[in-house]
């Protein structure tokens, strides 16, 4: 079990650029969470998966956000266009489904937008 | 809206301490709770989860949960100073995604 993987773990771009994440979770777990941290806060729920299947999605989520799963593996956060209120810890956390569906984090992604 | 209420502090404590965090959450629906805690610049680590109304002891750390107050707490026994971080308390109404609260700050003096 080597954990949740992040990448990459900074990025730095400036604004109007595309990012994109990836993120490998546990190898077992079938769910898969992503969700966002900025100074002071805790992290803001944006989307999460099942397998393949996109179920929720968070109305913090605009729509130049864009997340995929399309093996039930690793995912993706894309945001498009950046800006620099989208400077924040980009979490990614998994978990199996039919446990206690406990989310274990991966170490983050932050993202700085000048 | 769900809302997690966590005390921002921070809360500081003498080595050999107990340190208590404590949460609150305003969707009754609310059958998860979870205590992560987070160093800084670091992503969350579990700490402890609960299910039921009571007690729950984990080595050093005990979650307490009172449904009916809508009421979560987090006791560390014998706090030492590598404990010193924030911990964040987290609901979920069920199989479902988190929320957070803003985490309370633990600073525990040598």
């Amino acid at each position: 079990d080597t954990g949740v993987s992040q990448n990459p773990r900074h990025k730095i771009t400036k604004r109007g650029q595309n990012v994109t994440f990836r993120c490998d979770p546990i190898s077992e777990h079938n769910r898969l969470y992503w969700y966002r941290q900025t100074l002071g806060q805790g992290p803001e729920f944006l989307t999460y998966f099942q397998n393949e299947a996109q179920l929720e999605k968070s109305r913090l989520l605009s729509d130049r956000f864009s997340a995929e799963r399309p093996k039930g593996s690793f995912s993706t956060l894309e945001i498009q266009r950046t800006e620099q209120g989208d400077s924040a810890m980009y979490l990614c956390a998994s978990s199996a489904q039919g446990s206690t569906d406990t989310q274990y984090f991966g170490p983050g992604t932050r993202l700085t937008v000048l | 809206q769900k809302e997690v209420e966590q005390n921002s502090g921070p809360l500081s404590v003498p080595e050999g301490a107990i340190a208590s965090l404590n949460c609150t959450y305003s969707d009754r629906g609310s059958q998860s709770f979870f205590w992560y805690r987070q160093y800084s610049g670091k992503s969350p680590e579990l700490i402890m989860f609960i299910y039921s109304n009571g007690d729950k002891e984990d080595g050093r750390f005990t979650a307490q949960l009172n449904k009916a107050s809508q009421y979560v707490s987090l006791l560390i026994r014998d706090s030492q100073p590598s404990d010193s971080a924030t911990y964040l308390c987290a609901v979920a109404p069920g199989y479902s995604t988190l929320t957070f609260g803003k985490g309370t700050m633990l600073l525990v003096s040598p």
